[in-house]
């Protein structure tokens, strides 16, 4: 089983709220864990958005808009980001990634359709 | 402004041996953990290896180790990825990034007879 888990797909409308989901493996605690989150669009490198511990250990890139946040759910032991009014160009792959045992590890990527 | 570019890329055969470099400019780099970052194409991203600031710690990849070698020279302000005993497999775009905020363009490794 891999340690990150997202969905390989969403579709949402514009201007509605996407939750996009990055579920930790079984015994792998969510709560312990920074979770990053990353837009990478066609043909560009990754793009950092936000990273994401408590609401009070929290940060967010130089330049993303305040409707892309994040959170975890401790049920589902997940790390989610959520978009708010969603626009066309929020249309890309969202990568999740932690820190996990001396490495980076990713998640394999959701693609988001705004539609 | 933070800026990060890669060099280094290119077609090598499988077995040999490639050199990435990343001039970072924009900060001081000596402040900051970097780490080089693969991506296939159309795929997924995979990282490869981590260094500190002092280069006291580094990491790899299970993938590569015994076979890459990460190091940093913080006079030149560059980051650099020794990549011997190539295969296939290795075949990505390669990123390396600031902690695990700022990424650089890329460069394309092909490995491939």
């Amino acid at each position: 089983q891999a340690v990150l888990t997202q969905p390989s797909s969403l579709s949402a409308s514009p201007g509605a709220s996407a939750s996009l989901t990055c579920t930790l493996r079984s015994g792998i605690n969510v709560g312990t864990y920074r979770i990053y989150w990353y837009q990478q669009k066609p043909g560009s490198p990754p793009q950092y958005l936000l990273n994401y511990k408590s609401d009070s250990d929290k940060r967010q890139g130089s330049g993303v808009p305040s409707r892309f946040s994040g959170s975890k759910d401790a049920s589902a032991n997940a790390g989610i980001l959520l978009i708010s009014g969603l626009q066309s160009e929020d249309e890309a792959d969202y990568f999740c990634m932690i820190w996990y045992s001396s490495a980076a590890v990713f998640g394999g990527g959701t693609k988001l359709t705004v539609l | 402004e933070v800026q990060l570019v890669e060099s280094g890329g290119g077609l090598e055969q499988p077995g040999g041996s490639l050199r990435l470099s990343c001039a970072a400019s924009g900060f001081t780099f000596s402040n900051y953990n970097m780490n080089w970052i693969r991506q296939v194409s159309g795929k997924g991203l995979e990282w490869v290896s981590y260094i500190s600031g002092s280069s006291t710690t580094i990491y790899y990849a299970d993938s590569v180790k015994g076979r890459f070698t990460i190091s940093r020279d913080n006079v030149k302000n560059s980051l650099y990825l020794q990549m011997n005993s190539l295969r296939a497999e290795d075949t990505a775009v390669y990123y390396c990034t600031r902690d695990f905020s700022d990424w650089g363009q890329g460069t394309l490794v092909t490995v491939s007879s």
